[in-house]
């Protein structure tokens, strides 16, 4: 149980265009998702705090006009990567927590590896 | 906000041998320290976690140690072998209740096991 799943796994587009990036919790509910950064040989930078039916909340540095997400479902976070440019080429990771439980672990999606010409 | 150092950046050891990675946190109201392995562009995965009124857990070959006072802890791998080749990553965060649980992760650990 607890599986995330992101979509889709890798993307090029070209510079200037949107990007979306789904999350989606398989078999259960999740209040909460993470998103996160990863650029290569470094550590996981929390982005955003989505919770369902309310505003994300932003780290310290991240535009959130720039990285748009949404949690209209319990099951579903989208990350949006809104006039994508070379330097927002990455690896995004999504993660959640199961609602009702309070056990602090969490289960990753499988990210999504962007590349900006 | 917290801060959490992670130590060595890289790691060789060979085969069959121990490994051990050391964190350290900022915030004394941390209570929960997980430990996560990643494979190269893969995601990350839970291998243990500790919790602040538990001082060391054990299970099999892994192990972590929890220093509240000094506010440390250690990730101990024994009997190593090539297949824990990976990047590790530790993490702390605070929950007061509810499933917000905010980690802040290390800058990880390249674990190399040679045969």
């Amino acid at each position: 149980g607890a599986v995330v799943s992101q979509h889709p796994s890798w993307v090029i587009c070209k510079s200037g265009t949107s990007v979306k990036i789904e999350c989606r919790s398989l078999d259960f509910q999740a209040t909460t998702m993470f998103w996160y950064r990863q650029f290569p040989k470094q550590s996981l930078m929390l982005m955003a705090t989505s919770n369902e039916g309310s505003k994300a909340t932003y780290e310290q540095g991240v535009e959130k006009d720039k990285f748009l997400i949404n949690h209209a479902s319990l099951t579903l976070s989208t990350l949006t990567v809104t006039s994508a440019h070379p330097e927002d080429s990455s690896f995004y990771i999504c993660s959640a927590t199961v609602a009702g439980e309070y056990t602090g672990e969490l289960f990753f999606g499988e990210g999504s590896r962007l590349t900006v010409l | 906000g917290e801060n959490v150092e992670q130590h060595p950046s890289t790691l060789s050891v060979q085969e069959g041998d121990s490994a051990v990675i050391k964190c350290t946190y900022s915030d004394s109201a941390s209570n929960y320290f997980p430990w996560y392995k990643q494979e190269l562009g893969k995601r990350p995965q839970l291998i243990i976690d500790i919790r602040s009124n538990v001082g060391e857990k054990k299970d099999q070959r892994i192990a972590v140690t929890l220093n509240k006072t000094a506010k440390h802890f250690s990730l101990h791998i024994t009997e190593t072998q090539p297949e824990d080749s990976a990047v590790y990553f530790c993490a702390a965060s605070f929950n007061s209740g509810g499933s917000n649980y905010k980690l802040t992760f290390g800058k990880g650990t390249l674990l190399t096991v040679n045969p």
